[in-house]
Order: C-alpha cells, then structure tokens, then sequence
C-alpha cells in the first residue's frame, strides 16, 4: 500500500540552528501538506503546496520557515533558525486530488522535532 | 475563525461499554473528517463523512454527520482495550488549492479492561 515516508523520524538540534525536514508523498499525489502536533496538543496547519507554489499558509508559517519540491519526489520543510516552540511532531500530508474530495490526506509517521 | 471542539477531552470506560464523542464546528463544511492517534504515531483515517446525514461504520465504531447543526459524532459500541487511542475529527476548510484541514482538540480514549 503506497504511503507518505518522512525522515528523520527524530531529530534534535540547537536553538538557532536550520532543519530540513524531509518527506516522500505518494508518487500520484498532486498536493503536499504540513500539519505539526505540539506535545499533547492538537494537529495544526501549517502550509500547502501545489504546482511548486504556495496555496495556502498558516499564520504559524512565518518567515523562518520554507517549503520546497527541489526534485519532483521530495517535499521538504526548512525551519531556518530553530526557536524552542518549534519543538513538536510534524506531519506530511499528500493528496490526489484538490480540496481532498472524497478522500482522505495521506499522512506520514512523522518527524518528531526537539530544539534544546 | 474556524473552531473545532470535542468532547469529552479524555474518555475512560470499560470494556463492552458504549460511549459517543461529539464534534462541534463552528462554520460551514462539506467534508469531516475521524482520525486514529496512536501515541507517538501517525494519523490513521477512519472515515471521511461528505454530506448531510452520512452514516459510516466500522467494526466497533460508527460516523455521522449533520452539517444543519455542524455536529460530528463518532459512537464506541462495545468498547474493546484496542480501542484506546487518541480520535480526532477534522473539517475541510477553503476551496480547490486553498484547502485544508482544521483538527479538533482530540479526545483520548482509555479502554480498560
């Protein structure tokens, strides 16, 4: 069964510190998501993505944060300068078609995130 | 701006039991959406709901909507330990490429034994 893959699955690094997070939708999937779930809280948008460019963004979705398909396969997420409240899980998503229709977002395991 | 807000938060109940948790939107939608937290984990679908009155089951766990009263309800029928997880529901929000999800506050579900 095709799924959405993300790596790393863990990362930790330093406050002020770039990260790339990484994910590989579904191969037939048109449009690319990232959501992030705070500990304990609940899943938040944060962008979206089709046709190379930005549909839609979150007010979280400030300017240290990117998004990029640098190569038709990977969908990656770029947090420039790492702050503390970055630390959460963040999910790619991967859709068919447009406004999910009937179907559902495909969502990947996850990169747990922790700035220290 | 859009609020989506579950209840009860957190659900302990016995096995066998029955139990319902309720989804509030507070603006218009044409899909919902349940999904399965495992701790730690990914977000599993269980069911996609598209239209006023839509019902879906699975297994122990059954979907509805009613979109005149923006309310979502996933009702628990005789509630097994496997069932324990955190259930989200989430509403389509925007249009064609604008479109996204907006999550509930979740609710976790302890199943004992």
């Amino acid at each position: 069964e095709p799924e959405v893959t993300q790596t790393p699955s863990h990362q930790v690094t330093q406050m002020g510190q770039e990260v790339i997070l990484r994910c590989v939708p579904i191969s037939n999937h048109l449009y690319f998501y990232w959501y992030r779930q705070i500990l304990g809280q609940k899943v938040e948008f944060l962008v979206s993505f089709y046709n190379n460019e930005i549909s839609e963004k979150s007010e979280i979705f400030d300017d240290q944060f990117s998004v990029e398909r640098p190569d038709g396969s990977n969908f990656t997420l770029k947090i420039r300068s790492t702050k503390l409240e970055d630390s959460a899980m963040y999910f790619c998503a991967s859709s068919e078609v447009q406004g999910f229709m009937n179907t559902e977002a495909f969502f990947g395991q996850g990169t747990r995130l922790t700035v220290v | 701006e859009l609020k989506v807000e579950q209840n009860p938060l957190f659900l302990s109940m016995q096995e066998g039991k029955n139990y319902t948790i309720y989804c509030n939107y507070s603006t218009t939608s044409d899909r919902l959406y349940w999904y399965r937290q495992d701790p730690g984990k990914s977000l599993e679908s269980l069911f996609v709901l598209l239209s006023n009155g839509a019902v879906k089951q699975e297994g122990r766990l059954m979907a509805s909507l009613d979109t005149k009263a923006r309310l979502s309800t996933l009702h628990i029928t005789a509630a097994v330990h496997d069932l324990s997880a955190t259930y989200f529901c989430a509403v389509k929000v925007g249009a064609g490429t604008a479109s996204k999800l907006t999550f509930g506050t979740g609710t976790r579900l302890q199943v004992t034994l």
